[in-house]
């Protein structure tokens, strides 16, 4: 089946910093999903992409679905300790299949 | 009312033990999935259930069998599992069809 590959696997940096994360695929997708989960809880949609070239924010939160379909980043912009945790990409293939998820980019925030 | 619940949180279970993990959704969703998340790995999908009915069953053992009374509840029977079933086991609904899924906290099992 498809694959999704993350990078990168970890990041530690200073408070105030940016910083950048991203999918590829192997397929193309129509749908791209970015999730973030704390220790010991389940992931938190943070931004759902639906269109090629299309730039979301949320806050200090950016992503951008690919002009090409198979890839996607995320980057968060003036980093806070409680951006601290694993922050996964999703992708969908067609309007109903399942998805498939890449296997995380773990942050830490040094303050 | 938060979104997605699961109980119990935690849970320790003996190879030999029956247990079931319960999700409720108060989203007004009509598609339900599990999910097993194991430490370095990408989140596997278990089962898929939409409009009650199972869509998806992605080669699971049969010592984990789901149960979707309604469109608002999702059940995990365990029985007989073994130790590298131990995980964190996470629930998700969604509309169906347009797969914005959103989780649960999720159960952490331990099997000893």
């Amino acid at each position: 089946g498809q694959q999704l590959n993350q990078s990168p696997q970890s990041m530690f940096i200073q408070e105030g910093e940016d910083v950048s994360m991203n999918c590829t695929s192997s397929s193309i997708f129509n749908t791209w999903l970015w999730y973030k989960q704390d220790p010991g809880e389940g992931p938190v949609l943070l931004i759902a992409l639906y269109k090629a070239g299309e730039l979301t924010s949320n806050g200090r939160l950016t992503a951008q679905f690919g002009i090409t379909r198979k890839d996607s980043f995320l980057n968060i912009s003036a980093s806070i300790p409680s951006d601290v945790g694993i922050y996964f990409c999703a992708g969908q293939e067609t309007g109903y299949s399942t998805l498939t998820f890449g296997k995380g980019t773990m942050l830490l925030v040094s303050p | 009312e938060t979104g997605v619940t699961q109980t119990p949180r935690h849970l320790v279970m003996g190879m030999t033990n029956k247990k079931s993990l319960k999700c409720e959704q108060h989203l007004g969703h009509n598609a339900m999935y599990w999910y097993k998340q194991s430490a370095k790995k990408p989140l596997e999908l278990m089962f898929v259930y939409n409009f009650k009915e199972q869509t998806e069953n992605n080669s699971v053992p049969s010592r984990f069998s789901p149960e979707c009374p309604n469109s608002s509840h999702l059940f995990l029977h365990l029985h007989t599992l073994q130790p590298e079933d131990s995980a964190l086991y996470l629930c998700a609904s969604s509309h169906g069809g347009t797969d914005t899924q959103y989780f649960g906290p999720g159960t952490r099992l331990t099997v000893l």
